[in-house]
């Protein structure tokens, strides 16, 4: 089964502080791409940063990043420099090109930012 | 448009009606998915149109949702006899469907569906 698990419903940060969201995925393929996304309240998801399976390299945008474990299926991210505007739901998701077409998220994180 | 455009932003409606969601995805994008979010929930697929394809229609939970793409372009959801636990947030999203951002979908804002 393909499978999202983000196991923090809810996580807090002091702004400018470091907070990192974890995600673990499911899949037996070797092709694949995974994503964090962010919910804020307009409910509009926004694309924070990709990793294709097949980079080594972690990905990083500006004051986010990733810690990709391709043998643990682990795929966290890591906002440096927590702003108040970070505040929403993050989801993370990943695609199997080879094996249709549908993106599989997880349930999503809160994160609260303390001024 | 410059992005994608979901009506109507929000939706009330008595049990039993029909409802019809709009999803107008970003112009020249070939991938259009449905979703379903329901409170506290991820986001649960509905249903991925690519191109002239056929649907793939996997994720549709019953035979009263439908969702038909004209002209490759805009999108309309149906729910047919509406039910309490159809009450979520419906959020489309379009994609190139090619080239380096084939993979990267832009969402809209959603409609949120209420049945009373």
């Amino acid at each position: 089964a393909q499978t999202v698990t983000q196991s923090q419903p809810e996580m807090s940060v002091q702004e400018a502080e470091t907070v990192t969201l974890s995600c673990t995925y499911d899949t037996s393929e070797s092709d694949y791409y995974l994503f964090w996304y962010k919910q804020p309240p307009s409910r509009q998801m926004i694309l924070v940063i990709r990793q294709e399976a097949y980079k080594q390299q972690n990905a990083t945008e500006n004051r986010f990043s990733v810690n990709f474990q391709k043998a643990a299926k682990s795929f966290s991210l890591k906002i440096s420099d927590s702003q108040l505007g970070d505040a929403a739901m993050y989801f993370c998701a990943y695609r199997t090109p080879n094996t249709g077409n549908q993106f599989y998220f997880g349930t999503g994180t809160s994160l609260t930012v303390i001024p | 448009g410059a992005g994608v455009s979901q009506s109507p932003s929000n939706k009330v409606t008595e049990k039993g009606k029909d409802v019809e969601l709009r999803c107008d995805p970003i112009s020249g994008h070939t991938a259009l998915y449905w979703y379903r979010q329901s409170l506290g929930q991820g986001l649960e697929f509905l249903i991925y149109f690519q191109g002239n394809s056929a649907p793939d229609k996997s994720g549709l939970p019953s035979d009263r949702f439908s969702a038909e793409r004209t002209g490759g372009s805009v999108s309309t959801l149906t729910i047919q006899r509406t039910q309490q636990e159809d009450s979520a947030v419906y959020l489309c999203a379009s994609s190139p469907g090619q080239g380096p951002a084939k993979n990267i979908q832009y969402f809209g804002a959603g409609t949120r569906l209420s049945v009373l």
